[in-house]
């Protein structure tokens, strides 16, 4: 059974800090991997899409890996600004349905 | 380009009570998916729905059901509601089928259920 965990839970910066959110999965037969940011009580916006032939992709200040072999995907977000704070999600597509993590809290702090 | 969207935003409904959720997927869209998420939890797959067919089905009583109309548009129902009802209800949308490709899904805004 496929497990997507993210660490850490939360977090808090300065702003103007890179960070990185890392998330962890225990299936490598995925087809991709996705990003989201969700703000509070709010739907989910999809930041990045990896296929499982990929290796990274970038939009702006975000860059995303993905070792499928190892079952690690990171999110590294560069210059942290206020208005990055939400939660951030990843996803695997796995079985016709995505499957998550439970979230990485993140607040930048002016 | 309008998203998906979908309706009504929030819902206050009694124990055991139904009730339907709506969402219209994005222009072209074939494809809409429903998930579960509960507070301070990552969504939990409820159901996808393609050509007006069932493709796939998570780990929900039978008192979840759903159906796709030939618009596209499609409708999560809830019977007998219980308190661990309570969560926001995502409608995802994409191209094509979820098997077998990787289409990526876009999410509406979601709909607010509390149960009381």
């Amino acid at each position: 059974k496929q497990e997507v965990t993210q660490i850490p839970a939360a977090l808090s910066v300065p702003e103007g800090e890179n960070l990185v959110l890392n998330c962890s999965f225990t299936d490598s037969a995925i087809y991709n991997l996705q990003w989201f940011r969700q703000d509070p009580g709010k739907g989910l916006t999809s930041l990045l899409l990896i296929q499982s032939s990929q290796r990274e992709q970038t939009s702006g200040r975000l860059n995303a890996s993905l070792d499928k072999s190892s079952g690690r995907s990171t999110l590294y977000i560069a210059a942290s600004q206020p208005g990055d704070s939400a939660t951030y999600l990843c996803a695997v597509k796995q079985g016709g349905k995505l499957i998550f993590g439970q979230g990485t809290e993140l607040s930048v702090k002016p | 380009d309008a998203g998906v969207t979908q309706s009504p935003t929030h819902l206050i409904k009694t124990r055991g009570q139904q009730v339907t959720l709506r969402c219209s997927p994005i222009s072209g869209h074939k494809s809409v998916s429903w998930y579960q998420q509960v507070l301070g939890q990552g969504p939990q797959f409820i159901f996808q729905y393609y050509e007006k067919e069932e493709r796939g089905r998570g780990n929900f009583p039978d008192r979840f059901s759903a159906r796709q109309f030939p618009n596209y548009s499609s409708e999560l129902n809830v019977n007998a509601l219980l308190l661990g009802d309570s969560a926001l209800y995502l409608c995802a949308s994409s191209l094509g089928p979820t098997t077998g490709w990787s289409y990526e899904q876009y999410f509406g805004p979601g709909t607010r259920l509390t149960v009381t």
